[in-house]
């Protein structure tokens, strides 16, 4: 099966302007995943979607930060007005839904933002 | 508010060596357990996860963890590393709220030596 695509795979951008990221499932996942990873940290999830509706956004800075799928397939996240500290790899991620919390994720290749 | 901690954040060892990363996480309630790993110029890839059942797990490449309910832990093993799995290892566990959520450790970055 296909994998979890992003893109861009790369950005750099200037404090103050906007950037919009873009990422395809794999095909029948319900659930899709926007992490942020800086370096030298772990992924921090920051807006779960299960099919078009999201299920957790508690560590999303939703002052900048925005994000929709539409359809319950494609996803976009968004960063506007961008800062300094939003340099990272975003990761997107799907997966199954089971009752049991036992799916695991399949992540994608990641977009390395650098904000200068 | 729910955590995992990873103990090392760097390892060298030589081909061979026994290999055991440490996972702690802080969460009273169920819990799901996965121990991910990013090759170089790879993707996050799930090695193993555990969800019920027999505490020991086995995953692909070799790789085991065995959960300790009373320690909130969930360790890695390889009995004997290979230069191949020189890799960066993340602990991650799902905790329901509500739904499941994922909280992901920092990561420990092995480096095996020829």
């Amino acid at each position: 099966e296909a994998g979890v695509a992003q893109s861009p795979r790369y950005k750099i951008i200037e404090k103050r302007q906007s950037v919009a990221f873009w990422c395809n499932p794999i095909s029948g996942h319900a659930t899709l995943y926007w992490y942020q990873q800086i370096l030298g940290q772990g992924p921090k999830l920051l807006i779960q979607f299960q099919n078009n509706g999201v299920v957790d956004d508690s560590q999303l800075p939703k002052d900048r930060f925005s994000a929709e799928r539409l359809k319950g397939v494609d996803s976009t996240l968004k960063i506007q007005p961008a800062k300094l500290e939003d340099s990272a790899v975003y990761l997107c991620a799907s997966s199954r839904i089971t009752g049991t919390g036992s799916y695991e994720q399949y992540f994608g290749p990641g977009t390395r933002l650098t904000v200068t | 508010a729910q955590s995992v901690s990873q103990h090392n954040h760097h390892v060298i060892l030589s081909e061979a060596a026994s290999l055991e990363l440490g996972c702690n996480y802080s969460y009273g309630g169920t819990v799901n357990l996965f121990w991910y790993v990013q090759y170089p110029g790879q993707h996050l890839q799930l090695l193993l996860k555990y969800f019920s059942g027999d505490p020991l797990v086995k995953g692909i490449k070799g790789f085991e963890a065995e959960f300790i309910k009373s320690k909130f832990s969930f360790n890695l093993r390889k009995p004997s590393v290979q230069w191949s799995d020189t890799a960066e290892y993340f602990c991650a566990v799902n905790v329901r709220t509500g739904g499941f959520k994922t909280i992901f450790g920092a990561g420990t970055r092995l480096f095996v030596k020829a």
